[in-house]
């Protein structure tokens, strides 16, 4: 099985539309992270979480909010999809010198 | 000007050729630097990992830190087809090791047979 899971792999949604994805591992790491990938401007953090009680926001938070629903799971939503947040997004776990990502979610906002 | 610069290709060599990855960044205060290498439709793994200045290697892959130029390198030996991917650097400064990496944009690499 692996290490980090994200659901959905796909999704189209329309402009306005509220969307949530979905990250779970197995590995205990208290650690975890979402990041968006555009071609062209690497990975971007959104958000990070170091515990159930601990989450902070990254280098581009407006638009999104993050739940830490327990240690092994955190879900990244977006209120008010809007196509400029179409891109590929990552969650990912561990520590900054060992991260561990996930296969990716692909998001398109029509 | 952002924190992390890396060239973003595509880079193509002939299969065994050497490869030279490079990033420069801005930022001072880096301690840690990584590579990532990202297959199509994957998400990024890591590949080394190197605290500070100075080299390391993992068999075909050398990972250089010159932080006098704040400039990092990965060089690939004796290139594989398997090889062909997105090379990402990555850094992250203390204090408090948050976890927090800058990424760089991402070099594509074509290793031809």
């Amino acid at each position: 099985d692996a290490d980090v899971t994200q659901t959905p792999r796909n999704r189209i949604t329309k402009t306005g539309k509220r969307i949530m994805l979905e990250c779970s591992q197995t590995k205990g790491h208290d650690r975890m992270y979402w990041y968006r990938q555009d071609p062209g401007l690497g990975l971007r953090l959104i958000y990070y979480s170091f515990d159930v009680k601990d989450i902070n926001k990254g280098e581009i938070s407006d638009g999104y909010s993050v739940s830490r629903q327990a240690q092994a799971k955190f879900s990244l939503s977006l209120e008010s999809a809007i196509p400029n947040q179409t891109a590929l997004y990552f969650c990912a776990i561990g520590r900054v010198n060992e991260q561990f990502f996930g296969p990716g979610t692909r998001l398109t906002v029509l | 000007q952002k924190e992390v610069e890396q060239d973003p290709g595509p880079l193509s060599v002939p299969e065994g050729a050497i490869v030279s990855l490079n990033c420069t960044y801005s930022n001072s205060a880096f301690q840690y630097f990584m590579w990532y290498r990202q297959y199509s439709r994957k998400g990024p793994e890591l590949l080394m990992y190197t605290y500070s200045s100075g080299n390391k290697e993992d068999g075909r892959f050398t990972a250089q830190v010159d932080k006098s130029s704040k400039y990092i390198s990965l060089f690939i030996r004796d290139s594989q087809p398997s090889d062909s991917a997105t090379y990402l650097c990555a850094m992250s400064a203390p204090p408090g090791n948050t976890g927090k990496l800058i990424f760089g944009q991402g070099t594509t690499l074509q290793v031809k047979p």
